[in-house]
């Protein structure tokens, strides 16, 4: 049983440039969630989706963009990444409201 | 939001030694959890815990919700155990994201 996935799990990019993180889970999850987290801190909110079709912002939206793609993935998209976002990037997963989440490996984002 | 604070910040035990580390939230939550942040970054599940007691081999956590405090509990510990504790919480109105706290940073040495 894979859990939740993201790919890539490393990645540099120019100021500027594009890209998407992709996360998918296994577990027949009804939320999911992106979290960054820098140097000597937690992991804080980007973007959460409760359900299937629906998204809402978290702590620190700005610079984000997010898809749900269906009940298995949802992605990250940066669309024009600027030295402030590297970071490393956890995606995770939730079945029912009052159960654990699960979280992703990772993706370490450097941008240049 | 909720604030999480954990505490202490910074810990170094011998091998065998036991610990508490503490994790104090602001509001009431509906949601608990403690993970173990490894030294290769992965961040590893150790207790859903909302309210009560919990045990897993060497570890175990209380949470007191009406107080607003979880504890955990490492005894005979191991280097293994080096690593970030995190204490995170949630709430209903916020799609049960997780708000985590700083962390523990815990190193074990032989």
């Amino acid at each position: 049983n894979a859990g939740v996935t993201q790919t890539p799990k490393f990645q540099v990019l120019k100021t500027g440039q594009s890209m998407t993180l992709q996360c998918a889970q296994d577990m027949n999850h009804n939320s999911m969630y992106w979290y960054r987290q820098d140097p000597g801190m937690g992991l804080r909110l980007i973007y959460y989706s409760a359900s299937e079709g629906t998204t809402d912002k978290g702590e620190v939206p700005n610079g984000y963009n997010v898809s749900r793609l269906n009940k298995r993935e949802f992605s990250l998209r940066l669309e024009s990444a600027a030295p402030s976002q590297t970071s490393v990037y956890f995606c995770a997963s939730r079945g029912q409201p009052n159960t654990e989440a699960f979280f992703g490996q990772g993706t370490r984002l450097t941008v240049v | 939001g909720i604030q999480v604070e954990q505490s202490p910040p910074d810990l170094i035990l011998q091998e065998g030694a036991n610990s508490t580390l503490r994790c104090n939230f602001s509001d009431s939550v509906n949601n608990l959890q403690w993970f173990h942040q490894n030294p290769w970054g992965q961040l590893i599940n150790l207790f859903y815990i909302p309210s009560g007691t919990k045990q897993n081999g060497r570890l175990s956590a209380t949470t007191v919700a009406t107080e607003r405090y979880s504890l955990l509990y490492i005894s005979s510990s191991q280097t293994t155990d080096s690593g970030v504790y995190f204490c995170a919480v949630a709430r209903r109105n916020s799609g049960y994201a997780l708000n985590f706290g700083k962390g523990t940073s815990l190193l074990v040495t032989p």
